[in-house]
């Protein structure tokens, strides 16, 4: 079975600052995927990044930035000099060939709830 | 840019009704998935489609729910008698491949059972 927990519930920061969510993941898959979905307050889920299990490079996109550490089963994002906008749910998801199933579902994190105030 | 469109954008219909909600998936993508998430709750899988049969459904997917892809174009879902407990967000999902791609989710459909 795979799973995917995010600790972080709801964070809260202040405009321009940086902020990490976390995502630690299970699988016994070796070959997975996987995912960032941001959740703004409209309700639709945005794809931000999909990293594969055998690509361990950091990304950097603009203010977002991700961190994959297989080792310690680790997916962070990190949002630079955050805004108002960038206020939403964050989700975290697995998707692995085995226990993914054959359509490599998506199994997702509780999310974050990302807060920035003005 | 394509997108995935899913009808209607909300639902309100009473207790053991059926409801149809509606999807357009990217039209060159073979894969298709319905999830759903209870308010404040996380995205759960409900069904996977492809090759016009269901791959997969999880233990949510039961008796009450059905889909269907009757044109090549519409992916539906339907569910038989709603409850209470089907209130939720459903969102459609579709996939190019499974390998290397990610899935492209639908806007949503709130789905309010009273």
């Amino acid at each position: 079975a795979q799973k995917v927990t995010q600790a972080q519930t709801e964070i809260s920061v202040v405009e321009k600052e940086d902020v990490t969510l976390d995502c630690v993941y299970e699988t016994r898959d070796t070959t997975y995927y996987l995912f960032w979905y941001k959740q703004p307050p409209s309700g639709e889920l945005v794809f931000l990044i999909r990293r594969n299990s055998f690509d361990e490079q950091n990304e950097i996109s603009g203010r977002y930035s991700w961190n994959f550490q297989k080792s310690t089963s680790s997916f962070n994002f990190t949002i630079t000099a955050s805004q108002v906008v960038d206020s939403a749910v964050y989700f975290c998801a697995l998707s692995g060939k085995n226990s993914g199933g054959s359509n490599y579902k998506l199994t997702f994190g509780k999310g974050t709830l990302l807060t920035v105030n003005p | 840019e394509p997108e995935v469109t899913q009808t209607p954008s909300h639902q309100v219909t009473q207790m053991g009704q059926e409801v149809i909600l509606r999807c357009v998936p990217i039209s060159n993508h073979l894969y298709f998935y319905w999830y759903r998430q209870i308010l404040g709750q996380k995205v759960e899988f409900l069904v996977s489609f492809y090759n016009n049969e269901i791959s997969e459904k999880s233990e949510i997917f039961d008796d009450q729910f059905s889909v269907e892809r009757p044109d090549g174009s519409n992916f539906t879902l339907k569910i038989r008698s709603t409850k209470l407990e089907d209130s939720a967000m459903y969102f459609c999902a579709s996939r190019r491949q499974v390998l290397g791609t990610e899935a492209f989710f639908g806007q949503g459909t709130r789905l309010t059972v009273v």
